[in-house]
């Protein structure tokens, strides 16, 4: 069975801290998302990461993907209020029943206090 | 830049009642998914479409059925509607073999069954 563990679940930050999401998956993926998505609202693409050691960086969020892990990390550096939110990871994995399909994780909530 | 559009973005429908969700992707965006998300739950993966043939399924209930035309729109059509299918409903596009198949979300469809 496809699954995505993705922890913390929620996770509460100073401002100026760093700190990890981790991102879990049980089979091979050719494609990893990491998506933001704030309360209400549509999901916001940041990163997708295809090959083994790729790493993607843009503004405080970094991205990288370890494939034989089956791992993906989205690190936090010096944490401000805007980057609080709710953070999915995701891939693309071959189901049993025969077709791919996309997998999110549990999501991890953000909040950066000030 | 022009975005994903869905419509209608609120719908209100009874029970045992059909809904049709629309959405028209991004221009030149060949493939279409369509995603549900329960309240304070991650997406679910429903379908996708590339060049208006099915690419990849997932948690599509049987009553549900979609589809994507010549100009790329692609409509969500769902008969006999429950409770549970209370739900934000997202469309997302992309182009392939361009930004990874990097997929960008429309602001969603909400729908909710009486």
């Amino acid at each position: 069975e496809l699954k995505v563990e993705q922890n913390p679940l929620f996770l509460s930050m100073q401002e100026g801290k760093n700190y990890t999401i981790y991102c879990n998956y049980s089979t091979t993926s050719d494609r990893l998302y990491w998506y933001r998505q704030d309360p209400g609202k549509s999901l916001e693409s940041l990163f997708v990461l295809l090959s083994n050691g790729a790493v993607k960086q843009e503004g405080r969020l970094m991205a990288s993907l370890d494939t034989k892990a089956r791992l993906s990390t989205l690190h936090i550096t010096a944490a401000v209020h805007d980057l609080s939110a709710t953070y999915f990871c995701a891939v693309r994995g071959y189901d049993p029943s025969g077709t791919y399909k996309y997998i999110f994780g549990t999501g991890t909530r953000l909040k950066v206090l000030a | 830049a022009a975005g994903v559009i869905q419509s209608p973005r609120h719908l209100i429908k009874e029970k045992r009642e059909t809904a049709t969700l629309k959405c028209y992707p991004i221009p030149r965006h060949d493939t279409v998914y369509w995603y549900q998300q329960g309240p304070g739950q991650d997406p679910q993966f429903l379908i996708s479409f590339y060049e208006k043939m099915q690419s990849d399924k997932g948690s599509i209930p049987d009553r549900f059925s979609a589809q994507q035309f010549s100009d790329y729109h692609s409509e969500l059509n769902m008969s006999s509607l429950e409770l549970g299918d209370s739900a934000l409903y997202f469309c997302a596009s992309s182009e392939s073999g361009r930004m990874q198949n990097e997929q960008f979300f429309g602001p969603g469809t909400r729908l909710t069954v009486l």
